[in-house]
């Protein structure tokens, strides 16, 4: 079955440090998405993702990120200068186009982004 | 903006059903979506309501109404493997999905 991939699934940072996270989204989706989780809370919702363009961004997703699709099968997250609260898991998640019956999102394993 | 709430922790025995609910207040409503999420692990989509009513899949069913801004998540014959965070989402017009703070469901034998 066809998976959502991230690489690498712990990153180790120092504070104000550029950090990539990368995705590969499963191949037929047309929508992606970047969710973030702090340690012990719920996931949130940071950006997502269509038609080489973003589509939605919360408030967390500020300046010091941005994201890039550079090829066909890539998705990637960046971090310009990264601080503490930074710390917590990255998930990429992609989705396939819209029906009417379900709305489906499957998230990758995870990045685990931790500024020392 | 948009709330959620549901329970924080739920306990049950095995082979018992389990009742997860979830109100939501929120604009530009799409539809209505659980995940399961155990310890360390990625959420797992579970099940979708984009109308009213119940939607069966398996062991699981979900169920909303727009009118009430409720849905549920029921779980039946619970398995020890069941034991995780259950997470109801509302999903706006552009897809974005917004989580609730979870439900940490434990069975015990």
């Amino acid at each position: 079955e066809p998976e959502v991939t991230q690489t690498p699934s712990h990153q180790v940072t120092q504070m104000g440090q550029e950090v990539i996270l990368r995705c590969v989204p499963i191949s037929n989706h047309l929508y992606f998405y970047w969710y973030r989780q702090i340690l012990g809370q719920k996931v949130e919702f940071l950006v997502s993702f269509y038609n080489n363009e973003i589509s939605e961004k919360s408030e967390i997703f500020d300046d010091q990120f941005s994201v890039e699709r550079p090829d066909g099968s890539n998705f990637t997250l960046k971090i310009r200068s990264t601080k503490l609260e930074d710390s917590a898991m990255y998930f990429c998640a992609s989705g396939p186009p819209l029906t009417s019956r379900t709305d489906t999102q499957y998230f990758g394993p995870g990045t685990r982004l931790t500024v020392l | 903006g948009q709330s959620l709430e549901q329970p924080s922790e739920v306990t049950a025995v095995e082979g018992a059903i389990v009742q997860i609910n979830c109100t939501y207040q929120t604009s530009g409503f799409y539809g209505l979506s659980w995940y399961q999420q155990h310890d360390g692990g990625a959420p797992t989509f579970l099940s979708y309501n984009g109308l009213d009513g119940l939607e069966e899949t398996g062991r699981f069913s979900s169920f909303l109404s727009r009118s009430d801004s409720y849905g549920y998540l029921l779980l039946q014959e619970l398995q020890m493997k069941d034991s995780a965070s259950y997470f109801c989402a509302v999903i706006t017009g552009r897809r974005a999905l917004t989580f609730g703070s979870g439900t940490r469901l434990q069975v015990q034998p």
